[in-house]
Formats: structure tokens, sequence, C-alpha cells
């Protein structure tokens, strides 16, 4: 069975730095796409970024570009997605979702989600 | 970049049938047809119930059917079952100035009554 199980979230001041990561099992990883996608308490979703197989395609949401960084390790079995996010704001704060693509390419839609990551923006 | 529109709220009884709208531009939504559908029941990680407008993922039922006409797309539930009772989200892919990303609708709760 598909496994995404994020890591790194946490209560984190506002203007600093957090590290994301997805570790991912049980699929071909460097076969698939991969996103981020969060959730503020009680809100809806927003897609934050994407990335394709092998790196050459990344996308990242308005709210965020410039602030955050897409990267994947598909080398070594490593099998992980990575968000860095500097400069974290107050509106940031929420449970961040690693999701799989449905193929290799960041047009196809979010087809297995991990359990999610939260992270808290608060002085 | 901008939020689809959904309702925020719509119900019905067991054995009906319901339809969820989810309106975009002709940047979104009447561009591309990669518009999916997810279903998220409180406290639970999403679920993909459609992806390109119109088809299911392998194990969903087929009592969810997805369509798409000019701007907006559209979810059908057939068949109202109390477990249908979550949100549900539209997402569309868009492209614009060497950038691609997607976009959600602002979700629909759906009261199973």
């Amino acid at each position: 069975e598909v496994q995404l199980v994020e890591s790194g979230g946490g209560l984190v001041q506002p203007g600093r730095s957090l590290r994301l990561s997805c570790a991912a099992s049980e699929f071909t990883f460097d076969d698939y796409a991969m996103h981020w996608v969060r959730q503020a308490p009680g809100k809806g979703l927003e897609w934050v970024s994407g990335i394709s197989w092998n790196s050459g395609s990344i996308g990242y949401a308005d709210s965020v570009k410039g602030r955050f960084a897409i990267s994947r390790d598909n080398a070594n079995a490593k099998n992980s997605l990575f968000l860095q996010m500097n400069s974290l704001r107050p509106e940031d704060t929420a449970l961040y979702y690693c999701a799989k693509g449905l193929s290799s390419s960041t047009v196809d839609a979010f087809h297995i989600w991990g359990q999610g990551t939260m992270v808290t923006v608060s002085s | 970049q901008s939020a689809l529109t959904q309702p925020a709220s719509v119900s019905g009884s067991p054995g009906q049938s319901i339809t969820i709208s989810c309106s975009g531009t002709s940047s979104d939504v009447g561009s591309y047809y990669l518009v999916s559908w997810y279903q998220q029941h409180p406290g639970k990680t999403p679920k993909l119930i459609i992806y390109e407008g119109s088809k299911r993922p392998s194990g969903v039922s087929n009592r969810f059917s997805g369509s798409k006409s000019g701007n907006t797309a559209s979810l059908t539930i057939s068949g109202l079952q109390a477990e249908d009772e979550a949100d549900y989200y539209c997402c569309s892919y868009a492209y614009t100035s060497n950038n691609f990303f997607w976009e959600f609708g602002g979700g629909t709760k759906l009261t199973v009554l």
C-alpha cells in the first residue's frame, strides 16, 4: 500500500524558516509527480507547489512564490519530497499534505495523500 | 490565481441525486479538461473521486460522476447515502506566464438529510 509520511512541522516564529519532508514508500517514487497541499484550520484546501518526476517542471502558488522551494530526492532510494519554507507568515499556518500525482506529470490530479504535518507560525 | 466558486452547502435525502457546481474562468476550467474532485470527511485526508473532468479512480463508486460545460464543472452524486456526507472540493489546473498552478474551490458541505 502506498505510504506518504510527512514530517518537519511545528511552531515557528514569523520570518523564520522550516523544512518539511515527505517519505514515500511502496511505489516507484521517480515515476510520479508530487505536490504539497495545505489546509488552514477550519478552512479549505490550497495547492502550494508541485514538481514533476524529474524536477523538470515546478510550480508554486502566488501566495508562496519566492518564499517556498520544492525539491525531491529520487536517488539512492531516498524517495523523499521536501518543502523549504522561508520568511514564514502567520497566514502560512496550516496542515501541510504531501500528495502523489496520478502520473509523472504535474498536470494530473492528486491521487494519494499523506496524513499531513502541522505548521504553526506565531510569535 | 483565484479560487474556483462552489456553493457553500448542498443537501439531499437518501436515494436522491445532488449536483455540486464549480465555476471558474476561461483561463482554468474553461481551458482544460483537468478538473478533479476530492471528498473529505471530518478529520480525514482528502480522497480523489473524479479526475480529468469525468474519470473515476479505481475503487470509487460509479454513483459519482463529473462533467463540464464552458467554464463550469459539476459533480453529481446519485443514490445518496449517509456515508456521502462530507466536504467536496473541485480543483482545476491552469497555466499562465510560464507557471502552472492548481486552484481549488472553497468547498461544499454535503448534508444527507
